[in-house]
Parts: structure tokens; C-alpha cells; sequence
């Protein structure tokens, strides 16, 4: 089906570890998100990218690295995860380059560092 | 920087109510969008409402309709005729490029 999947749903990793969430998309929509949600803060920005090869940071992009080498895919890693970075994150996805065409999200990772 | 505040972390109503959820924002550009999303337990992120700060008609869209205060940068969300599968998390986003959202407002909806 066309849409916008992430992957895993779960994961629980060890602090210090490394991991990575997968986004992928089939629109070809040139803008890419990635939020964080935490009880009390609502979603927050992360990283974003215009295009391929264009990413820039958001709100709260320490202790995290972005790619996007094609379109479709912008994967999402903690280089070593921390407690703190425990958290459900989400992907979205914006055709057109314009807000107005609205945004899409993924159905969510609920990522556990221990 | 933008940013979005709804100072009503939990609201209730009764079913076939109506219920306004307050979402004020700070910023100083003149174009852009104003959101309403709905996240049920299921945490999927579902669009309510979409507005165009340069249309000063208040979208609707079935029983969700907004009343968007430009100058006073204000942007509620009324839900008539409460049902039951309306409870969930609503949060209000401002966008220009990213989605800037507040922290949400809670709402539970009873028989």
C-alpha cells in the first residue's frame, strides 16, 4: 500500500548502543520529518530534510544523526542511545514542499533505552 | 521561533455536547498554516482541521469547525455533537516548512 511506514514499532536497546529507525515513504513527497513524543511535550522536531542530500536540525537534534541518500527514505539513528532518548518517535511526510498540502504521519516507534 | 500554546492540558464533555479546545501561537510572519490533530490511544497522528492564515473564513469540516483569530494569533477548535470516538489526545500545529506542535489537550468524552 502507498503511504508512509516506520519500523520498527518497538524496540528496547542497551545505553550506549546504537540504533536505527526506519522511515520510508511512497509519494515521493520532497519533505521528510522526524519528531519526538514525550508525555507533557506535545511532538517535537528533530531533524527534517527538503530533499535528498538536504537535511537540517529542529528543535532537539542532539544525540542524533540523519541521512537521506533517496526520496523515499529517511532513516533516523542514535549513535548511543541514552536513557533520556527513550521516547515514541515519528515520521511524517510533506508533498509539494508546502505545508499546505498538509502533512502525513508514520504509525509511530516506541523506542526503550535500559 | 514559533510556538504553539494550549493552556488546557485536560478537557471533558458529555456526548452530543460541544466542546472548544484553546490554542494560542507566536510569530511574526504573515503566511502560514494552522492545524488540529487527532491522536487516539492508538497514537496514529489523524488530521482534523487544516487552515490558511490568509483565508479569513474559518474552516469546517463535518463537526469540527475553528475560529481563527489572526491578530490575536488564536486558533480553537470546537467539536459539536460529541461522541464517544472523539476522545483522544488534540494537538494544535503551526507550519511553515516543519510542523511546530503544542503539548496537547486531553479529551475525554462521556455518556
Amino acid at each position: 500500500d502507498a503511504g508512509i511506514t516506520q519500523s520498527p514499532r518497538y524496540k528496547i536497546t542497551e545505553t550506549g548502543r546504537q540504533v536505527t529507525l526506519m522511515c520510508h515513504q511512497t509519494w515521493s513527497h520532497s519533505y521528510m520529518f522526524w519528531y519526538r513524543q514525550d508525555l507533557g511535550h506535545g511532538l517535537r522536531l528533530i531533524y527534517y530534510s527538503a530533499a535528498a542530500d538536504i537535511t537540517d536540525k529542529g528543535e532537539v537534534p542532539d544525540g542524533y544523526v540523519v541521512s537521506r541518500s533517496k526520496t523515499e527514505n529517511f532513516p533516523l539513528t542514535l549513535e548511543s542511545a541514552t536513557r533520556s532518548q527513550t521516547s515514541v518517535y515519528f515520521c511524517a511526510s510533506s508533498g509539494g514542499g508546502l505545508p499546505g498540502y498538509g502533512y502525513t504521519f508514520g504509525s509511530g516507534t516506541r523506542l526503550t533505552v535500559v | 521561533a514559533q510556538t504553539v500554546t494550549q493552556s488546557q492540558p485536560e478537557m471533558s464533555v458529555q456526548e452530543a455536547e460541544t466542546v472548544t479546545l484553546s490554542c494560542t501561537y507566536d510569530t511574526s510572519e504573515s503566511d502560514y498554516y494552522l492545524f488540529w490533530y487527532k491522536q487516539p490511544p492508538s497514537r496514529q497522528m489523524i488530521l482534523v482541521i487544516r487552515q490558511e492564515a490568509y483565508k479569513q473564513q474559518n474552516a469546517t469540516e463535518n463537526r469540527f469547525s475553528v475560529n481563527f483569530q489572526k491578530a490575536a494569533k488564536s486558533f480553537s477548535l470546537k467539536i459539536s455533537d460529541s461522541q464517544l470516538g472523539d476522545a483522544a489526545m488534540y494537538f494544535c500545529a503551526f507550519a511553515q516548512t516543519a510542523l511546530i506542535f503544542g503539548k496537547g489537550t486531553t479529551l475525554s468524552v462521556s455518556s
